[in-house]
């Protein structure tokens, strides 16, 4: 089992609908959960983070956390073509203090 | 706040040279600094890790005279690929992080720009 799985998509969303993006992962001593976008040829660019069960807004974007199901989502509302990118998701490991990645969501946010 | 400014963005160079690629946290002081590779369509691999002041914490599988890392200040890191070689052709991403110890959890990693390099 990957320590951080995300499906690797590619998910499609019509222009203005809510992308759904999910991850989940296998330490539960984990406590800092961030989401990157990743635009193709450049580097990851800090989206969201969460550390509390729950949700977090901000703008489009909504984090939210599950530690009981050990489950961590992002929503995207009114979706745009300049969503379009790959989503990572990543978690501190509880013991290593590494942030573990998971291999990444693609958007293809259709106009 | 929290820029990550990387140098250079790009490099294309021989077989042989050596390459040095700089890491600066331009509104913030990064005692913990990460050195990624990402090959095309994969995901983000951890080279390293460096603290301000000490050696740098090097991951299974990663040269640590191939791939030299010095962590001078708490601005400053830098990577570089000595006597590179085709094969390590790829895209170089620093990422900087404030805080020590059992502070690291609450603190995000920023990213910078990357580095491609290219090694004829």
């Amino acid at each position: 089992q990957k320590e951080v799985e995300q499906n690797s998509g590619p998910l499609s969303v019509p222009e203005g609908a809510i992308a759904s993006l999910n991850c989940t992962y296998s330490d539960r001593g984990s406590q800092s959960f961030f989401w990157y976008r990743q635009y193709s040829g450049k580097s990851p660019e800090l989206i969201m983070f969460i550390y509390s069960n729950g949700d977090k807004e901000d703008g489009r974007f909504t984090a939210q956390l599950n530690k009981a199901s050990q489950y961590v989502s992002l929503l995207i509302r009114d979706s745009q073509p300049s969503d379009s990118a790959t989503y990572l998701c990543a978690v501190y490991s509880g013991n290593t203090g590494k942030l573990i990645f998971g291999q990444g969501t693609t958007l293809q946010v259709k106009p | 706040g929290a820029v990550v400014s990387q140098h250079p963005s790009r490099v294309i160079c021989k077989s042989g040279t050596s390459v040095k690629i700089e890491c600066r946290s331009l509104d913030f002081q990064a005692t913990t600094m990460f050195w990624y590779r990402q090959f095309p369509k994969q995901s983000l691999m951890l080279m390293a890790t460096s603290n301000e002041g000490s050696k740098a914490t090097y991951e299974q599988g990663v040269e640590k005279d191939k791939f030299l890392i010095n962590h001078a200040s708490l601005t400053l890191s830098t990577l570089t690929v000595t006597s590179a070689h085709p094969e390590d052709s790829s895209f170089y991403i620093c990422s900087a992080r404030t805080g020590t110890g059992y502070t690291y959890s609450n603190q995000p990693q920023h990213f910078g720009d990357g580095t491609r390099l290219s090694i004829l």
